[in-house]
């Protein structure tokens, strides 16, 4: 299978521990989006990054958050000083540089912060 | 700004009977509208897209959506509803405002489909 991967698929943690969440997305695909989604919402977006540049980010992602992909390959997003509102569906994504091309979501890694 | 809505948080319907799953949207310029199926602990699974051209647009397993400019929406609809259509539905438009055009997309809040056999 060559969609894109979310590692790890659940993770638990206490309040105030880091996390890091890792995204391999399409190989070919040189746009890479993370997202949240909490229960009964919509993904909300976090950040894009085009090959290696992040180009956009959201007032969602606070200063406790930070994303890279350093290779313009794969993706970490990693939260530290983990609060209970933390805990959602974090969401990768990757697209085609074509802007109408869909975007392919990996599984998610579900975090929660007990 | 752009947005879509997705006015009913539940649909119910019977197997073999047709569905329908709203979305109105609300853009500046051209609106770029997708659609998104999502079962329980997985990702996004892309179902079709309207960028120009007819307003009916087919997708995957079955499924199609009408594009209506006058009344702003792009519902989802099915001829005949499978038990294992029972998911959870997402509008979504791009973002075209950011002169970056970085190809993000904007979701509704959901659509639970129910369909009972």
């Amino acid at each position: 299978d060559t969609g894109v991967s979310q590692d790890p698929r659940h993770k638990i943690t206490k309040r105030g521990q880091n996390v890091t969440f890792r995204c391999d997305p399409i190989s070919e695909h040189n746009r890479l989006y993370w997202y949240r989604q909490t229960l009964g919402q919509g993904p909300e977006f976090l950040t894009y990054f085009q090959n290696e540049a992040q180009l956009e980010k959201s007032r969602l992602l606070s200063d406790r958050f930070s994303a890279e992909r350093p290779k313009g390959s794969f993706s970490t997003l990693e939260i530290q000083r983990t609060e209970q509102g933390d805990s959602a569906m974090y969401l990768c994504a990757s697209s085609l540089e074509n802007s109408l091309s869909p975007l392919h979501f990996g599984n998610g890694t579900r975090l929660t912060v007990t | 700004a752009q947005s879509v809505a997705q006015p009913e948080d539940q649909v119910n319907v019977a197997e073999g009977n047709p569905l329908t799953v709203k979305c109105t949207y609300s853009v500046s310029g051209n609106p770029y509208l997708f659609w998104y199926v999502q079962y329980p602990n997985r990702g996004l699974q892309f179902l079709l897209k309207y960028i120009t051209g007819d307003n009916l647009v087919k997708g995957s397993y079955g499924f199609e959506a009408e594009f209506n400019k006058s009344q702003t929406s792009f519902h989802l609809k099915k001829p005949s509803a499978l038990v294992s259509d029972s998911a959870l539905y997402f509008c979504a438009v791009r973002d075209m405002l950011r002169s970056s055009n970085t190809g993000k997309l904007i979701f509704g809040q959901g659509t639970t489909l129910q369909v009972k056999p």
